[in-house]
């Protein structure tokens, strides 16, 4: 069964631009959570969608927005992008009727 | 306010050092409490869920416990590949729907050879 999948792996932008990353998850999970790390703040909740819904969202700026389609595939989107952006993006996903989330690889973000 | 504590912040052990690492949880009422495992540049990887007081899990060399107010992770004689960081997740038992997992910031452990 293949896991959940980001990409891009990697990505440099520049200050200002617009980002989008994509996250498809474990066939059958129906709940799309985002993730940002970083080394000093841990992660940090970003929102999550069920069904494609935004059932939860964190304490971030209107810059960072996202969306999931119909097959559950999701996408996150950060615009103007700020040098404080650069981070370890996750996408993890869930079962139904369950709460362990999976995770996957990753997307690293580098503003320059 | 539910919050998450992981002690301690770093663990340096020898190979075969048996130890533990603490996650310490205050929420309103726990749903479930969740380990995972890090590795430099990856995603988590899950480990196991504990979802009542008393409960206990194993893998391997590692053992999770979970009492009302704390779980441990214990590490039976380590191994170098057992080197990472370990998270720990709460998810309190939802108000308004809102099922999102509340994080801890994790515990690095490097074991020596």
């Amino acid at each position: 069964k293949a896991g959940v999948t980001q990409t891009p792996r990697y990505l440099i932008k520049t200050r200002g631009q617009q980002v989008t990353l994509s996250c498809s998850p474990i066939s059958g999970h129906r709940s799309v959570s985002w993730y940002q790390q970083t080394p000093g703040q841990g992660l940090q909740f970003l929102f999550e969608y069920f069904s494609e819904t935004q059932r939860n969202k964190g304490n971030f700026p209107g810059r960072f927005s996202g969306r999931q389609f119909s097959n559950s595939r999701s996408e996150m989107n950060v615009s103007t992008l700020e040098l404080g952006d650069s981070a370890l993006y996750l996408c993890a996903s869930s079962p139904p009727y369950n709460t362990e989330a999976f995770f996957g690889q990753g997307t690293r973000l580098t503003v320059v | 306010e539910d919050q998450v504590t992981q002690s301690p912040e770093a663990l340096r052990l020898q190979e075969g050092e048996s130890s533990s690492l603490n996650c310490s949880y205050t929420v309103s009422g726990l749903r479930g409490l969740f380990w995972y495992r890090q590795d430099p540049g990856k995603g988590p990887e899950f480990l196991f869920t504990l979802y009542s007081a008393g409960e206990e899990k194993e893998k391997e060399r590692l053992k999770a416990t979970l009492t009302k107010k704390e779980s441990f992770l214990h590490i039976t004689a380590p191994k170098p590949e057992d080197s990472a960081t370990y998270l720990c997740a709460v998810q309190a038992a939802p108000l308004d729907s809102n099922y999102q997992l509340i994080w801890g910031a994790g515990t690095k452990l490097i074991i020596k050879p």
